[in-house]
């Protein structure tokens, strides 16, 4: 099974700020399987980004994946108020065929 | 717009089957897409439960898959999950999903159901 670690597991910022999430794959794990949610309390998660990269529909373009080896980063360039939630990378392909990472929460500092 | 809800008992006893059922609304069972179970228990992160197609044979996480059974009914537009001999382990919140239009990630969700095990 493939392990996510997301970190840092909280992260305190400011409104304008850029956020930077991370999320490390235990193993090797195509860039197009992978992909990012939102989750503000309350509601189901929300598709963000899929193929590491690729914005879902509708989402501002102030948020960006990015890929490294099995290294993968959620960017928020400039915080607006709503973005602060809690953040899940998830992978797909090996079993079980969907894991997530543990969440990455940002608050407001 | 492909819509989801779930519906079912919000408590459970223990030892007993949960049983959930997702409506599909805005598009079709038989579509091609694959239909995704994830539960969260409170507080806590995310687990992928299984997923269902119309025509092919269910893929479960090997964590649960003793205990489930997934099956699609395409008279109704819809899809059912049933989670075996519960323990308070099983309380969590269970999201019906839908695999998004590019694949490998849920791009619809549902809004969740509560569902206790408790006697």
């Amino acid at each position: 099974e493939t392990v996510l670690t997301q970190s840092p597991g909280t992260l305190s910022l400011s409104p304008g700020e850029r956020a930077t999430l991370s999320c490390r794959a235990s193993q090797s794990v195509s860039s197009s399987y992978l992909a990012w949610y939102q989750q503000k309390p309350g509601q189901a998660p929300r598709l963000l980004i899929y193929g590491a990269s690729s914005r879902a529909t509708g989402i501002p373009d102030r948020f960006s994946g990015s890929a490294s080896g099995t290294d993968f980063t959620l960017t928020i360039s400039r915080l607006e108020p709503e973005d602060f939630a809690v953040y899940y990378c998830q992978q797909y392909g090996t079993s079980p065929l969907y894991t997530f990472g543990q969440g990455t929460k940002l608050e407001i500092k | 717009q492909v819509q989801l809800q779930e519906s079912g008992p919000g408590l459970v006893k223990p030892s007993e089957t949960l049983s959930l059922t997702c409506a599909v609304s805005g598009g079709s069972i038989s579509s091609g897409k694959w239909w995704s179970w994830v539960r969260q228990p409170p507080g806590k992160g995310l687990e992928w439960i299984g997923e269902i197609h119309h025509s092919r044979g269910p893929h479960t996480n090997p964590s649960l898959t003793s205990r489930v059974t997934m099956s699609v009914d395409k008279s109704k537009n819809q899809f059912s999950l049933k989670l075996s001999s519960v323990t308070a382990a099983d309380t969590a919140i269970y999201y019906c999903t839908r695999d998004s239009d590019s694949g490998y990630s849920l791009g619809y969700w549902g809004q969740g159901i509560p569902v206790t095990v408790s006697s």
